[in-house]
């Protein structure tokens, strides 16, 4: 079974740390996301990267930014937190063949105070 | 580019009915389909997805889905709904480049009443 280890569950932030978002996948998988999801909003996608050392932006990349130098791992930087980064962060990753799935880790609910 | 609209963001349903959420999609390339559940405090997994051939797809947890090329709808559905069932629905397609993003639709809540 694919594994998707997000590093925490649970994350309180002052306004203006910066954060580091830890994701790391089992299945040598090429392709890996970050999400975040609101209520009513569903997930928008935040970065992803299709190989070690590639990023590309999503819907919303405003006030994060990524690094990738491993391939099995996928980190989320907000390089400034703020109260609108509250949310809950999802990381996913998938095979590079189109139909395939993602595999999601189970989030880490970010709370920036 | 892609779009993905699920109408309904609350179902309601009396255990042990029928339930069909729904999902139209909006792509100017041929897509992939996909249905994924997420049960409270988890991540999502995968329900079922289309990919070519038979329209009807079968999934886990007794769900099917059929997709309707003319009406560009991929609408989920179940005969029989149990309490387990409770949880969020999202709706997603992929192009068939293989570094396409996966579009989401915003999620239907089931909620199960028994």
């Amino acid at each position: 079974d694919v594994k998707v280890t997000q590093s925490s569950r649970y994350l309180v932030k002052r306004t203006g740390e910066k954060v580091f978002l830890e994701c790391v996948q089992d299945m040598d998988h090429e392709n890996m996301f970050w999400y975040r999801q609101d209520p009513g909003l569903g997930l928008r996608l935040i970065y992803f990267s299709y190989d070690v050392k590639m990023k590309e932006k999503g819907d919303i990349p405003e006030g994060y930014s990524v690094s990738r130098e491993k391939k099995e791992r996928f980190s989320l930087i907000l390089e400034s937190a703020s109260t609108n980064q509250t949310s809950m962060y999802l990381c996913a990753s998938s095979s590079s063949v189109g139909n395939s799935p993602l595999h999601f880790g189970n989030g880490t609910r970010l709370t920036v105070t | 580019a892609q779009s993905v609209t699920q109408l309904d963001s609350q179902v309601p349903v009396f255990e042990e009915a029928p339930v069909e959420l729904r999902c139209n999609y909006s792509s100017s390339v041929s897509v992939y389909l996909f249905w994924y559940v997420q049960y409270p405090n988890q991540g999502l997994q995968l329900l079922l997805k289309y990919l070519s051939g038979s329209t009807l797809v079968k999934g886990i947890n007794g769900f099917e889905a059929e997709f309707n090329k003319s009406q560009t709808s991929f609408h989920l559905r179940k005969p029989s709904v149990h309490i387990s069932d409770t949880a969020e629905y999202f709706c997603a397609v992929r192009g068939y480049s293989s570094a396409s993003k996966i579009i989401f639709g915003s999620g239907t809540r089931l909620s199960i009443r028994p």
